[in-house]
């Protein structure tokens, strides 16, 4: 079965602190995203990922940074945690090429900034 | 700039009612669009796509779609809804020659005993 694992269901992290958000997939996709969740708002994209080492800005990068060591990889950091940026936060995953192909989410992992 | 819209933040159903969730969408050119589902606490599941061909596209559990280009609709469909339909659905729309989705705001579907 086919999977983006997401490493923490629940964060509670304070003001200023720096935050890594992990994700795994295991189906060899080239592509990886980070989607920020919020009421009313739906996802809006983060950051993504077409290869090892390479990075696009979404839409609301600002506050944020990925890593790719790996492909099977993608990280996202918060290096100065704020308030505001408690949300739930989706990585997914896709083939490359494919643009008829659908993303696949991991369970989301939702952070709470004191 | 591709984008979709969906009009309605709810929709309550009673269960075995057909359900319709709308979604518009706006892009340059031909669009790949595509329905998620989401229960609560959980990442969002794929439901269906619509590429090229037939405009009314079948997904998971019963759900349809009916891609109408003129009207530039995507809505979503299903005959006679459960309880257990009850979850938060989004609409997104992908440009071709583009990797990333475009989400809408989700339309939390209410299904009542």
């Amino acid at each position: 079965d086919v999977k983006v694992t997401q490493s923490s269901r629940y964060l509670v992290k304070r003001t200023g602190e720096k935050v890594f958000l992990e994700c795994v997939q295991d189906m060899d996709h080239e592509n990886m995203f980070w989607y920020r969740q919020d009421p009313g708002l739906g996802l809006r994209l983060i950051y993504f990922s077409y290869d090892v080492k390479m990075k696009e800005k979404g839409d609301i990068p600002e506050g944020y940074s990925v890593s790719r060591e790996k492909k099977e990889r993608f990280s996202l950091i918060l290096e100065s945690a704020s308030t505001n940026q408690t949300s739930m936060y989706l990585c997914a995953s896709s083939f490359q090429g494919v643009d008829t192909g659908e993303l696949f989410f991991g369970e989301g992992s939702r952070l709470t900034v004191l | 700039a591709q984008s979709v819209a969906q009009p309605e933040d709810q929709v309550n159903v009673a269960e075995g009612n057909p359900l319709t969730v709308k979604c518009t969408y706006s892009v340059s050119g031909n669009p790949y669009l595509f329905w998620y589902v989401q229960y609560p606490n959980r990442g969002l599941q794929f439901l269906l796509k619509y590429i090229t061909g037939d405009n009314l596209v079948k997904g998971s559990y019963g759900f349809e779609a009916e891609f109408n280009k003129s009207q530039t609709s995507f809505h979503l469909k299903k005959p006679s809804a459960l309880v257990s339909d009850s979850a938060l659905y989004f609409c997104a729309v992908r440009d071709r020659g583009f990797q990333k989705l475009v989400f809408g705001t989700g339309t939390r579907l209410l299904v009542s005993p």
